[in-house]
């Protein structure tokens, strides 16, 4: 069965102490792994697409990577505004819906 | 560029009665996904329209939810008779071609009394 976890649950900084979010999975045939960001009572807002292990992406404080069984999303010098909860999803092969881990939510503290 | 808009942002309905989800994707894309998270769990996929036609309907919870898409624009989703267990936050996400990114709106938080 397709799933996908995110670790850890939540997740407290301070303003400027890294960081990274993990996203494990297992599916038949990757098509594609997604991070969004989710501000509260906001849908789901875009960051990232990679498609192939070794792949990198990077948005300002935000840099993704993927390896066949996991991805990471590492914060840099995360600031309070950073604050959000962080969504993974990953699209099987042989179908096109998203299948989502349940997030981290992430505090930075100013 | 208008994103994906979702109407009612928040309805309250009581255990029993009808309720309709609106939908209005990106203007041009013509695929259209409804999904949705109830308390404490991920967000799950519910259905797929390609213009008007259901790709994919294999995560509707059972025949009280009907999904349509007349004229492949805007989509809705209507929950008869509610149930307590259908609370939760509906999302509504679109795209050009199915291999791209699929954008959400803001949802529609859904509570049945």
């Amino acid at each position: 069965e397709d799933q996908v976890t995110q670790s850890p649950e939540a997740l407290r900084l301070q303003e400027g102490e890294s960081s990274s979010l993990n996203c494990s999975y297992t599916v038949s045939g990757l098509r594609g792994l997604f991070w969004y960001r989710q501000d509260p009572g906001k849908g789901p807002e875009f960051l990232f697409t990679l498609y192939s292990a070794g792949e990198e992406k990077e948005k300002e404080r935000l840099k993704a990577t993927l390896t066949k069984k996991e991805s990471f999303l590492h914060i840099t010098a995360p600031k309070p505004e950073d604050s959000a909860t962080y969504l993974c999803a990953v699209q099987a092969g042989g179908t096109y819906k998203y299948i989502f881990g349940t997030g981290t939510r992430l505090k930075v503290l100013a | 560029e208008a994103g994906v808009t979702q109407f009612p942002s928040h309805s309250v309905i009581e255990k029993g009665q009808t309720v309709t989800l609106r939908c209005d994707p990106i203007s041009g894309h013509d695929n259209l996904y409804w999904y949705r998270r109830v308390m404490g769990k991920e967000i799950k996929f519910l259905l797929h329209f390609v213009k008007e036609s259901k790709q994919d309907e294999s995560g509707m919870p059972n025949n009280r939810f009907l999904a349509e898409r007349t004229g492949g624009t805007y989509s809705t989703l209507k929950v008869q008779p509610a149930e307590l267990e259908d609370s939760g936050v509906y999302f509504c996400a679109s795209n050009g071609q199915v291999q791209e990114t699929q954008y959400f709106g803001p949802g529609t938080r859904l509570l049945v009394l």
